[in-house]
């Protein structure tokens, strides 16, 4: 079953107007993570915000902020004054704390390309 | 330069032909993941260690895949007999400690083309 759901394949926005990308996650696990990553061309993928599940407050990393809403299982990523270099595929993942295997890792959804145009 | 680093960058195979790649994680994080990531998906998880133990490989895809981290250091892994549908761009990732956010740090990837 997809645990990490981002139904906008690409999204286009005008530089310097703010973007939302939706991601909602499916979990029974009382605690678990989620994040926000950027891919840009180049492959690597760079780490922009996170959310735990026990957090009272929306995370905010810069212009990127975190909009949570638990009983709806969803954590949109909000970009605020689009910048060209924004231009990349964006990608909701999840952690899940799994205390019984000892481990946790991330899952990751399908990802949304965001297209930053002049 | 102390991030994850991936080599080689880019593969180009024959099918049935074996390929090795080859991940240094940042030097103090003690667990490393390896991730696939075909085109149009995010990564998809397929191995991970704690140092040199492989706590998890039930997710490597056939048997044809293995992994390596002998000295808790780099690791490499490999896969025989490539097929065509091996085509993907594998993704190696670094952590410190999964009890805090549990962010992890990825390389840039090594990308394999089995013609």
């Amino acid at each position: 079953a997809q645990k990490i759901t981002q139904t906008q394949p690409g999204m286009f926005v005008q530089e310097k107007e703010a973007v939302t990308l939706d991601c909602t996650y499916d979990t029974s696990d009382p605690s678990y993570g989620l994040f926000w990553y950027k891919q840009p061309s180049s492959g690597e993928m760079i780490f922009l915000i996170y959310q735990g599940s026990y957090d009272q407050q929306n995370a905010t990393e810069g212009r990127y902020s975190l909009n949570f809403q638990k009983a709806r299982k969803s954590a949109n990523l909000v970009i605020s004054a689009s910048q060209l270099g924004d231009s990349a595929m964006y990608f909701c993942a999840m952690r899940e704390d799994t205390f019984l295997s000892g481990y946790s890792t991330l899952t990751f959804g399908k990802g949304t390309m965001l297209l930053v145009s002049p | 330069d102390t991030g994850v680093s991936q080599d080689p960058r880019h593969k180009i195979t024959k099918r049935g032909q074996n390929v090795t790649f080859r991940c240094d994680p940042i030097s103090e994080h003690n667990r490393l993941y390896w991730y696939r990531q075909t085109l149009g998906q995010g990564p998809e998880f397929l191995t991970y260690f704690q140092n040199e133990a492989q706590l998890e490989k039930s997710r490597l895809l056939s048997d044809r895949f293995s992994a390596e981290r002998p000295k808790g250091s780099f690791s490499t892994l490999e896969i025989q007999r490539t097929e065509q549908g091996d085509s993907a761009m594998y993704l190696c990732a670094s952590s410190l400690e999964w009890r805090e956010i549990g962010e992890l740090f990825f390389g840039e990837g090594s990308r394999l083309t089995v013609l």
